[in-house]
Protein backbone atom coordinates (compact mmCIF):
# COMPACT_ATOMS: atom_id res chain seq x y z
CA UNK A 1 0.00 0.00 0.00
CA UNK A 2 1.63 2.98 -0.76
CA UNK A 3 2.17 5.85 1.76
CA UNK A 4 0.95 9.19 2.13
CA UNK A 5 2.40 11.61 -0.45
CA UNK A 6 3.15 15.36 -0.76
CA UNK A 7 3.74 17.50 -3.12
CA UNK A 8 5.72 19.37 -3.85
CA UNK A 9 8.50 18.25 -1.58
CA UNK A 10 10.89 21.57 -1.65
CA UNK A 11 9.56 25.63 -2.44
CA UNK A 12 10.64 28.73 -2.07
CA UNK A 13 8.57 31.87 -1.91
CA UNK A 14 8.71 35.78 -1.04
CA UNK A 15 6.82 37.41 1.45
CA UNK A 16 3.71 38.26 0.65
CA UNK A 17 2.97 35.69 -1.52
CA UNK A 18 0.62 32.45 -1.33
CA UNK A 19 1.15 29.11 -1.39
CA UNK A 20 -0.53 25.56 -1.82
CA UNK A 21 0.50 22.36 -0.53
CA UNK A 22 -1.01 19.21 -1.61
CA UNK A 23 -1.06 15.40 0.65
CA UNK A 24 -2.73 12.09 -0.67
CA UNK A 25 -3.11 9.81 1.87
CA UNK A 26 -3.26 6.21 2.42
CA UNK A 27 -5.80 4.73 0.36
CA UNK A 28 -8.65 4.02 2.04
CA UNK A 29 -8.42 6.83 4.79
CA UNK A 30 -10.55 9.27 4.68
CA UNK A 31 -9.08 11.81 7.94
CA UNK A 32 -5.90 13.79 6.85
CA UNK A 33 -4.08 16.68 9.44
CA UNK A 34 -1.60 18.82 8.83
CA UNK A 35 1.20 20.14 11.04
CA UNK A 36 4.14 22.79 10.75
CA UNK A 37 7.29 21.65 12.19
CA UNK A 38 9.92 23.85 13.21
CA UNK A 39 13.08 24.43 14.84
CA UNK A 40 11.90 26.58 18.23
CA UNK A 41 8.50 25.19 18.45
CA UNK A 42 8.46 21.52 17.01
CA UNK A 43 5.34 19.75 15.39
CA UNK A 44 2.32 21.69 15.95
CA UNK A 45 -1.25 20.88 14.98
CA UNK A 46 -2.37 23.15 12.03
CA UNK A 47 -5.66 21.66 11.17
CA UNK A 48 -7.20 18.47 10.16
CA UNK A 49 -10.20 17.16 7.71
CA UNK A 50 -12.52 14.05 7.44
CA UNK A 51 -14.86 13.64 4.91
CA UNK A 52 -14.10 16.71 3.27
CA UNK A 53 -15.20 18.69 6.68
CA UNK A 54 -12.60 20.40 8.84
CA UNK A 55 -13.15 18.82 12.64
CA UNK A 56 -10.71 20.46 14.74
CA UNK A 57 -8.17 23.46 14.23
CA UNK A 58 -4.91 24.26 16.00
CA UNK A 59 -4.25 27.83 16.88
CA UNK A 60 -2.73 28.96 13.40
CA UNK A 61 -3.90 32.22 12.15
CA UNK A 62 -6.62 32.31 9.30
CA UNK A 63 -3.84 32.81 6.69
CA UNK A 64 -3.65 29.34 7.25
CA UNK A 65 -6.41 27.31 5.35
CA UNK A 66 -7.14 23.76 3.82
CA UNK A 67 -9.89 22.12 2.35
CA UNK A 68 -10.51 18.18 1.65
CA UNK A 69 -11.47 16.87 -1.55
CA UNK A 70 -14.18 13.83 -2.42
CA UNK A 71 -11.26 11.24 -2.83
CA UNK A 72 -9.48 12.55 0.66
CA UNK A 73 -6.69 14.41 -1.15
CA UNK A 74 -5.84 17.57 0.91
CA UNK A 75 -4.30 21.23 0.47
CA UNK A 76 -3.45 23.36 2.31
CA UNK A 77 -3.04 27.00 1.99
CA UNK A 78 -1.05 29.77 3.06
CA UNK A 79 -1.55 33.86 1.94
CA UNK A 80 0.71 36.77 2.41
CA UNK A 81 3.58 34.43 3.22
CA UNK A 82 5.87 36.09 6.17
CA UNK A 83 9.81 34.86 6.93
CA UNK A 84 7.95 33.04 10.17
CA UNK A 85 6.18 30.57 8.05
CA UNK A 86 9.56 28.73 6.73
CA UNK A 87 8.99 25.38 7.98
CA UNK A 88 8.57 21.22 7.56
CA UNK A 89 4.67 21.33 6.83
CA UNK A 90 3.91 17.51 7.11
CA UNK A 91 0.53 15.64 6.49
CA UNK A 92 -0.56 12.81 8.20
CA UNK A 93 -3.47 10.45 7.45
CA UNK A 94 -5.36 7.70 9.15
CA UNK A 95 -8.71 5.94 8.78
CA UNK A 96 -11.02 8.05 11.14
CA UNK A 97 -12.42 5.08 12.45
CA UNK A 98 -11.78 5.97 16.17
CA UNK A 99 -8.59 5.13 18.02
CA UNK A 100 -5.95 4.65 15.90
CA UNK A 101 -2.40 5.88 14.61
CA UNK A 102 -1.63 8.84 12.34
CA UNK A 103 0.98 7.74 9.55
CA UNK A 104 2.92 11.03 8.06
CA UNK A 105 4.11 11.94 4.51
CA UNK A 106 7.62 13.17 3.89
CA UNK A 107 6.68 16.80 4.55
CA UNK A 108 6.85 19.95 2.24
CA UNK A 109 9.75 22.29 3.18
CA UNK A 110 8.77 25.78 2.92
CA UNK A 111 11.24 28.63 2.68
CA UNK A 112 10.32 32.29 2.79
CA UNK A 113 12.42 35.14 1.59
CA UNK B 1 3.35 25.73 31.06
CA UNK B 2 3.87 23.55 27.42
CA UNK B 3 1.63 20.62 27.30
CA UNK B 4 4.68 18.87 26.54
CA UNK B 5 7.79 19.28 27.69
CA UNK B 6 10.74 17.06 26.08
CA UNK B 7 14.44 17.55 26.74
CA UNK B 8 16.09 18.73 23.18
CA UNK B 9 19.20 17.08 23.54
CA UNK B 10 21.16 16.33 21.61
CA UNK B 11 22.33 12.78 23.06
CA UNK B 12 24.75 10.93 22.13
CA UNK B 13 26.06 7.56 23.16
CA UNK B 14 28.11 4.82 22.31
CA UNK B 15 27.00 1.90 20.30
CA UNK B 16 25.31 -0.78 22.73
CA UNK B 17 24.33 2.00 25.11
CA UNK B 18 21.04 2.05 27.00
CA UNK B 19 19.23 5.02 25.72
CA UNK B 20 16.52 6.51 27.88
CA UNK B 21 14.43 9.36 26.46
CA UNK B 22 11.80 11.34 28.19
CA UNK B 23 8.57 13.39 28.32
CA UNK B 24 6.51 14.99 30.81
CA UNK B 25 3.17 16.56 30.05
CA UNK B 26 0.17 18.89 32.03
CA UNK B 27 -3.13 17.45 31.42
CA UNK B 28 -3.96 14.58 33.36
CA UNK B 29 -6.85 13.14 31.10
CA UNK B 30 -4.23 12.40 28.22
CA UNK B 31 -4.58 8.54 27.82
CA UNK B 32 -3.12 7.76 24.60
CA UNK B 33 1.00 8.19 24.26
CA UNK B 34 3.23 7.76 20.91
CA UNK B 35 6.84 7.72 20.48
CA UNK B 36 7.98 8.99 16.69
CA UNK B 37 11.32 9.20 15.07
CA UNK B 38 12.20 10.93 12.55
CA UNK B 39 15.33 10.89 10.36
CA UNK B 40 16.46 13.76 8.46
CA UNK B 41 14.10 14.88 6.08
CA UNK B 42 11.89 12.42 6.69
CA UNK B 43 8.36 12.45 7.92
CA UNK B 44 7.91 11.00 11.71
CA UNK B 45 6.72 7.33 11.50
CA UNK B 46 5.48 5.66 14.59
CA UNK B 47 7.31 3.52 16.87
CA UNK B 48 5.02 2.93 20.24
CA UNK B 49 1.79 3.62 20.72
CA UNK B 50 0.69 2.96 24.33
CA UNK B 51 -2.86 3.44 26.26
CA UNK B 52 -2.72 5.00 30.10
CA UNK B 53 0.07 3.54 32.74
CA UNK B 54 2.03 0.84 31.98
CA UNK B 55 5.07 -0.51 29.93
CA UNK B 56 5.14 -1.91 26.18
CA UNK B 57 7.75 -3.60 24.75
CA UNK B 58 8.81 -4.07 20.88
CA UNK B 59 11.87 -5.71 20.28
CA UNK B 60 14.99 -3.14 21.52
CA UNK B 61 12.35 -0.30 22.59
CA UNK B 62 10.03 -0.04 25.69
CA UNK B 63 7.88 2.54 26.31
CA UNK B 64 6.63 3.36 29.46
CA UNK B 65 3.78 5.35 30.90
CA UNK B 66 2.91 6.60 34.39
CA UNK B 67 0.37 8.50 35.38
CA UNK B 68 0.63 9.30 38.13
CA UNK B 69 3.77 11.24 37.60
CA UNK B 70 2.40 12.60 34.03
CA UNK B 71 5.69 11.24 32.61
CA UNK B 72 6.63 8.96 29.52
CA UNK B 73 9.58 7.28 28.71
CA UNK B 74 11.11 5.31 26.24
CA UNK B 75 14.09 3.32 25.88
CA UNK B 76 16.56 1.33 23.76
CA UNK B 77 18.60 -1.49 24.24
CA UNK B 78 21.74 -1.96 22.44
CA UNK B 79 21.53 1.31 20.60
CA UNK B 80 22.94 1.15 16.98
CA UNK B 81 23.87 3.63 14.85
CA UNK B 82 20.66 3.08 12.77
CA UNK B 83 19.16 4.83 15.64
CA UNK B 84 20.33 7.84 15.23
CA UNK B 85 17.11 10.05 14.54
CA UNK B 86 15.58 12.54 16.49
CA UNK B 87 12.84 10.82 18.49
CA UNK B 88 9.28 12.63 19.28
CA UNK B 89 6.66 11.99 22.25
CA UNK B 90 3.32 13.16 21.31
CA UNK B 91 0.10 12.60 23.11
CA UNK B 92 -3.24 12.43 21.81
CA UNK B 93 -5.80 15.00 22.54
CA UNK B 94 -8.21 13.63 20.61
CA UNK B 95 -8.71 11.25 17.85
CA UNK B 96 -7.53 13.48 15.37
CA UNK B 97 -5.24 15.82 17.38
CA UNK B 98 -1.23 15.07 18.81
CA UNK B 99 0.77 17.37 20.65
CA UNK B 100 3.77 16.41 19.97
CA UNK B 101 7.05 17.17 22.53
CA UNK B 102 9.97 19.45 20.56
CA UNK B 103 11.85 15.89 20.04
CA UNK B 104 15.47 14.72 21.63
CA UNK B 105 18.34 14.47 19.01
CA UNK B 106 19.80 11.09 19.75
CA UNK B 107 23.53 10.18 18.44
CA UNK B 108 24.78 6.50 18.47
CA UNK B 109 28.16 6.59 17.64
CA UNK B 110 30.02 3.08 16.93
Amino acid sequence: KAGVTQTPRYLIKTRGQQVTLSCSPISGHRSVSWYQQTPGQGLQFLFEYFSETQRNKGNFPGRFSGRQFSNSRSEMNVSTLELGDSALYLCASMSGGGQETQYFGPGTRLLVL
Amino acid sequence: QKEVEQDPGPLSVPEGAIVSLNCTYSNSAFQYFMWYRQYSRKGPELLMYTYSSGNKEDGRFTAQVDKSSKYISLFIRDSQPSDSATYLCAIEENTDKLIFGTGTRLQVFP
